[in-house]
């Protein structure tokens, strides 16, 4: 089965900076990503997802790249602020297939701080 | 447009008993799936329901089951409770077949003592 490895586990960085998170999927079959913003004690939110036919996707400072080659995938964060700070999971999922299974890796917690 | 509600948000159960937990999908979506959250852990996957039938099932035992409803509302059944099932359980709906653009619930939080 799938299996999502992510990295860092947590990510400390100072108001402004980039936060970069990476991910790495073992499924040559997945075909959609995407990441997860979870806030303290709240639900998780879906803030960005990118298909496999695309490389790169950007939502005004969140941006999401994926390398089908090597099985990986990344989100980047510009111009981080304090609400930024959160978990941040990212997720696998083969859309075509007969078992709509969508695993995650185990997150990452980033803190940015003023 | 409601979101995914979740009932209840908090439980306390003690080993083998069963439990129930429930769910309304979002407002138009008729996919909904279940997840089970360990403390610090990422969203596990249980099961998925499309239209009322089971289209994806995780790596999870039979005692747990579930049902989606012709309303596309759910329910999560757990059987013989072990202490290592307390955990964060999410629902979450979509509105495709598959589990994207998922909307998830705030979660019942399920203690086993």
């Amino acid at each position: 089965g799938e299996n999502v490895e992510q990295h860092p586990s947590t990510l400390s960085v100072q108001e402004g900076d980039s936060a970069v998170i990476k991910c790495t999927y073992s499924d040559s079959a997945s075909n959609y990503f995407p990441w997860y913003k979870q806030e303290l004690g709240k639900r998780p939110q879906l803030i960005i997802d990118i298909r496999s036919n695309v490389g790169e996707k950007k939502d005004q400072r969140i941006a999401v790249t994926l390398n089908k080659t090597a099985k990986h995938f990344s989100l980047h964060i510009t111009e981080t602020q304090p609400e930024d700070s959160a978990v941040y999971f990212c997720a696998a999922l083969n859309s075509g297939g007969s078992n709509y299974k969508l695993t995650f890796g185990k997150g990452t917690l980033l803190t940015v701080n003023p | 447009e409601t979101g995914v509600t979740q009932s209840p948000t908090h439980l306390i159960k003690t080993r083998g008993q069963q439990v129930t937990l429930r769910c309304s999908s979002q407002s138009g979506h008729n996919t909904v799936s279940w997840y089970q959250q360990a403390l610090g852990q990422g969203p596990q996957f249980i099961f998925q329901y499309y239209r009322e039938e089971e289209n994806g099932r995780g790596n999870f035992p039979p005692r747990f089951s579930g049902l989606q409803f012709p309303n596309y509302s759910s329910e999560l059944n757990v059987n013989a409770l072990e202490l290592d099932d307390s955990a964060l359980y999410l629902c979450a709906s979509s509105p495709t077949r598959g589990a994207e653009k998922l909307f998830f619930g705030s979660g019942t939080q399920l203690s086993v003592l």
